[in-house]
């Protein structure tokens, strides 16, 4: 039982490349969430998926796409990567609806665009 | 608006030495307050969940409590592996997001 998975781990881009983040888990969970941590501003939302099919924004969606895949799969997708999208981004998932809302996380990708 | 605030932002302990974080919110109607550990480099790992005012959960040298206005996070005799960022998150029942505070830097010197 391995959680939440992310890859990559790390990755450099330029300015204007894309790239796509995956997420996993293998929790049977029916959310998945996107977030990004910067020092000092806290995890905020990008975006989320209540269910396999849809997908809704958070906080901060400018700029990222998101494909709910299917139940366990949930990817992040930066069309034209700018500098100011230098993050650390954690995947979770949780239960709810039909459960609890507690979120599990990832591990990570640290993410640095020149 | 919900919200949501923690301090201090960094606290020194020596082993041994007991304190308590902080975890201030205002919100409409609450859902949950959850508290997580973070390692450096690492995701956030759950620790509790606590849905109503007196409501107190604990593990090992942890224990979380809730008010109507605050959450506490109490370390007792805290060991320097307890050394970690706490998250407090805020679950209010107008969305089921979560409002992530900025966080408290441990450090628990030997």
């Amino acid at each position: 039982n391995a959680g939440v998975t992310q890859t990559p781990k790390f990755q450099v881009l330029k300015t204007g490349q894309s790239m796509t983040l995956q997420c996993a888990q293998d929790m049977n969970h029916n959310s998945m969430y996107w977030y990004r941590q910067d020092p000092g501003m806290g995890l905020r939302l990008i975006y989320y998926s209540a269910s396999e099919g849809t997908t809704d924004k958070g906080e901060v969606p400018n700029g990222y796409n998101v494909s709910r895949l299917n139940k366990r799969e949930f990817s992040l997708r930066l069309e034209s990567a700018a500098p100011s999208q230098t993050s650390v981004y954690f995947c979770a998932s949780s239960e709810w609806p039909g459960g609890t809302d507690t979120q599990y996380f990832g591990p990570g990708t640290r993410l640095t665009v020149l | 608006e919900d919200q949501v605030t923690q301090s201090p932002e960094a606290l020194r302990l020596q082993e041994g030495e007991s304190s308590s974080l902080n975890c201030s919110y205002t919100v409409s109607g609450l859902r949950g307050l959850f508290w997580y550990r973070q390692d450096p480099g690492k995701g956030p790992e759950f620790l509790f969940t606590l849905y109503s005012a007196g409501e107190e959960k604990e593990k090992e040298r942890l224990k979380a409590t809730l008010t109507k206005k605050e959450s506490f996070l109490h370390i007792t005799a805290p060991k320097p592996e307890d050394s970690a960022t706490y998250l407090c998150a805020l679950g209010g029942d107008s969305s089921y997001k979560l409002i992530f505070g900025s966080g408290t830097r441990l450090l628990v010197r030997p």
